[in-house]
């Protein structure tokens, strides 16, 4: 159980272009989901937390005009890279959690490769 | 602030026991996690210690001392596919979480 899939797992789009990352909880419901980027040897770093029906959550330092979060089922989180250009290149992963007595479940993850 | 540490690199041999560390200051602390996370993979979830002390789970085993900062993850009887990287994460507030540098361990045959 507790299975997060995540969609597309690759990406290459153009310049200027939005990208859409899709988060499903396939088997419970996630009230809040977690969205992270990961660069190229480096750890991961939060992004914002999807809260279902309401609004994102943003770290400091991530542009929610360019990373926009939708949360509008108890399964389904979707990151929008709006106008992306080749810095947003990264490996962005979604995570979420079953319940207070669960660990928390990745995503596969979305290698975006902006050109 | 908050602050992870964790080696960056290390090397073991196959059949081997490893002691990664982490040690960390946060403004507050609800809970420790250690993840694997082999190259182009998401993490994968493997332990989470948030009294102190030491928990066991088969070949992995993670250790906790809240005064002093620190946890260790123990792998025993490596095995090649235990070669990945080891992501400490303090879960901080609420939910949030912060990651360590995650340690690249290599297990030589």
């Amino acid at each position: 159980g507790a299975v997060v899939s995540q969609h597309p797992s690759r990406v290459i789009c153009k310049s200027g272009t939005s990208v859409k990352i899709e988060c499903r909880s396939l088997d419970f419901q996630a009230t809040t989901m977690f969205w992270y980027r990961q660069f190229p040897k480096q750890s991961l770093m939060l992004m914002a937390t999807s809260n279902e029906g309401s609004k994102a959550t943003y770290e400091q330092g991530v542009e929610k005009d360019k990373f926009l979060i939708n949360h509008a089922s108890l399964t389904l989180s979707t990151l929008t890279v709006t106008s992306a250009h080749p810095e947003d290149s990264s490996f962005y992963i979604c995570s979420a959690r079953r319940g207070r007595d669960y660990g928390y479940t990745f995503g596969s993850g979305t290698r975006l490769t902006v050109v | 602030g908050q602050n992870i540490d964790q080696p960056t690199e290390m090397t073991a041999t196959e059949g081997a026991i490893v002691q990664i560390n982490c040690t960390y200051q946060t403004s507050g602390f609800n809970g420790l996690f250690w993840y694997q996370q082999h190259a182009g993979e998401a993490p994968t979830f493997l332990s989470y210690n948030v009294l102190d002390g030491l928990e066991e789970k088969g070949r992995f085993s993670s250790f906790l001392s809240r005064s002093k900062g620190y946890s260790y993850l123990l792998l025993k009887e490596l095995q090649m596919k235990d070669s990945a990287s080891y992501l400490c994460a303090v879960r901080v507030k609420g939910q949030n979480f912060v990651f360590g540098p995650g340690t690249r361990l290599s297990v030589l045959p």
